[in-house]
């Protein structure tokens, strides 16, 4: 089964400055998809950015970049200039054209102002 | 344009009791699904739907049903609920395909005493 593993429980950054979210995937497929949703303290899940594999180039919306490394099966989320809106926890996750989404536990980020 | 709704947010039930939590999208998408939320576990898939009158199990179906008669709703039962149960439940739904962007609703919390 594929296994999505975010390995920073919690994290924290300063307001204006960059931070950058780990994710690493399990998959013997070529093609697939990934993808960070954000939930805030509302709990609303939005989508953050996708990326889809087969595509090297990286996946950018405004602030929020993601670093794919596909051969090391890895997925982090970049973003800069942290904003106090950014606080959320931040799910990575993955699906094939097949398979449904599958989650990693979360990273809660906090922003330090 | 609502997106996707959740009725009820909140619901008390006692072991053994019985009920549904309805999803609704105004969307038209075609594809649907039921997450529970529990701390340090991410979002685990309980049951999803492809279209009208179909459904399929995810990764956490046992105590649960779910049917979809009409497109846009949604529903999940619990037939006689568990304190395992006890968790915080969201609804999503994509357009088309899994690896299309999941839209979700606001959630319900559920507390099985």
């Amino acid at each position: 089964a594929q296994t999505v593993t975010q390995s920073q429980p919690e994290m924290s950054v300063q307001e204006a400055e960059t931070v950058t979210l780990s994710c690493t995937y399990d998959t013997s497929e070529s093609d697939y998809y990934l993808f960070w949703y954000k939930q805030p303290p509302s709990r609303q899940m939005i989508l953050v950015i996708r990326q889809e594999a087969y595509k090297q180039q990286n996946a950018t919306e405004n602030r929020f970049s993601v670093n794919f490394q596909k051969a090391a099966k890895s997925f982090s989320l970049k973003i800069s200039d942290s904003q106090l809106g950014d606080a959320a926890m931040y799910f990575c996750a993955y699906c094939t054209g097949n398979t449904p989404l599958v989650f990693g536990k979360g990273t809660r980020l906090s922003v330090i102002a | 344009n609502a997106g996707v709704t959740q009725t009820p947010k909140f619901r008390v039930l006692k072991t053994g009791q019985s009920m549904t939590l309805l999803c609704a999208q105004d969307m038209n998408h075609e594809y649907m699904y039921w997450y529970r939320q529990d701390p340090g576990m991410g979002l685990r898939l309980i049951h999803y739907s492809v279209g009208e009158g179909t459904t399929a199990k995810g990764e956490v179906p046992d105590g649960y049903n779910v049917s979809r008669l009409k497109k846009q709703n949604f529903l999940l039962g619990l037939e006689s609920a568990a304190p395992s149960q006890t968790s915080v439940y969201f609804c999503a739904s994509s357009y088309r395909a899994v690896q299309e962007t999941q839209y979700f609703g606001p959630g319900t919390r559920l507390l099985v005493l």
